[in-house]
């Protein structure tokens, strides 16, 4: 089955230090993958995404995201994190469907808490 | 360039009542798709309409119907309420269909079911 995993519920980091949240995923074919963060009582905004090329994929607010085929992962990373990147985010995959069509898989998300 | 745009934001309803929820995508965009967060389930692909044409449908009960308008306004409706449909209903746009294209997504609308 095609899926995203998430293993970690929670990570919790300290102001200016280096973040990392994990992603891994199960398809077949080439992953599309995507990073989305969400805030209290809003939707879903996009981050960043792989589609080929470059391993390391660099999106929105400083977030860069590194894909490695061997390890089937996708972690989301940021150099130096900030209080206000404290937020769920959510790691998916775009996977075929049925009629040719295709839908977005979400993981389970992991909730960010940056210290000050 | 307006986001996706959802109404209302908030919704409290009574069991067996039946509710609609609107979406307007990013100008531009043909398929927009619908899903439900809950605490317990994560998010959940509801349905996904292209060009007024409903593509895939997620894992709900019939209850669950939605459309699209000529100008990509998406629709969904859900009918005789449960407890369970309590949920942030998202609504997301995209320019393309291709696995390579993200989504859009609007704020979402809260719906309480008391």
């Amino acid at each position: 089955a095609q899926s995203v995993a998430q293993p970690e519920d929670q990570v919790n980091v300290a102001e200016g230090n280096p973040l990392t949240v994990k992603c891994t995923y199960s398809v077949s074919g080439n992953p599309y993958l995507f990073w989305y963060v969400q805030y209290p009582n809003r939707g879903l905004q996009f981050l960043l995404k792989y589609i080929t090329g470059d391993n390391l994929v660099k999106g929105s607010y400083g977030f860069e995201a590194e894909f490695n085929k061997s390890q089937t992962s996708f972690h989301l990373k940021k150099p130096s994190a900030l209080v206000s990147d404290s937020a769920l985010y959510f790691c998916a995959v775009r996977v075929p469907f049925s009629g040719g069509y295709n839908k977005l898989i979400f993981g389970a998300g992991t909730r960010l808490a940056v210290h000050p | 360039k307006a986001g996706v745009t959802q109404t209302p934001r908030y919704l409290i309803k009574t069991r067996g009542q039946q509710v609609t929820l609107s979406c307007s995508p990013i100008s531009g965009h043909r398929s927009v798709s619908w899903y439900q967060q809950t605490p317990g389930q994560g998010l959940q692909f509801l349905f996904e309409y292209f060009s007024e044409t409903q593509r895939n449908k997620g894992n709900f009960p019939g209850r669950f119907s939605g459309r699209q308008f000529s100008n990509s306004r998406s629709e969904m409706n859900v009918s005789t309420l449960e407890l369970g449909d309590s949920a942030l209903y998202l609504c997301a746009s995209s320019w393309t269909d291709r696995l390579n294209t993200e989504a859009f997504f609007g704020q979402g609308t809260r719906l309480t079911v008391v």
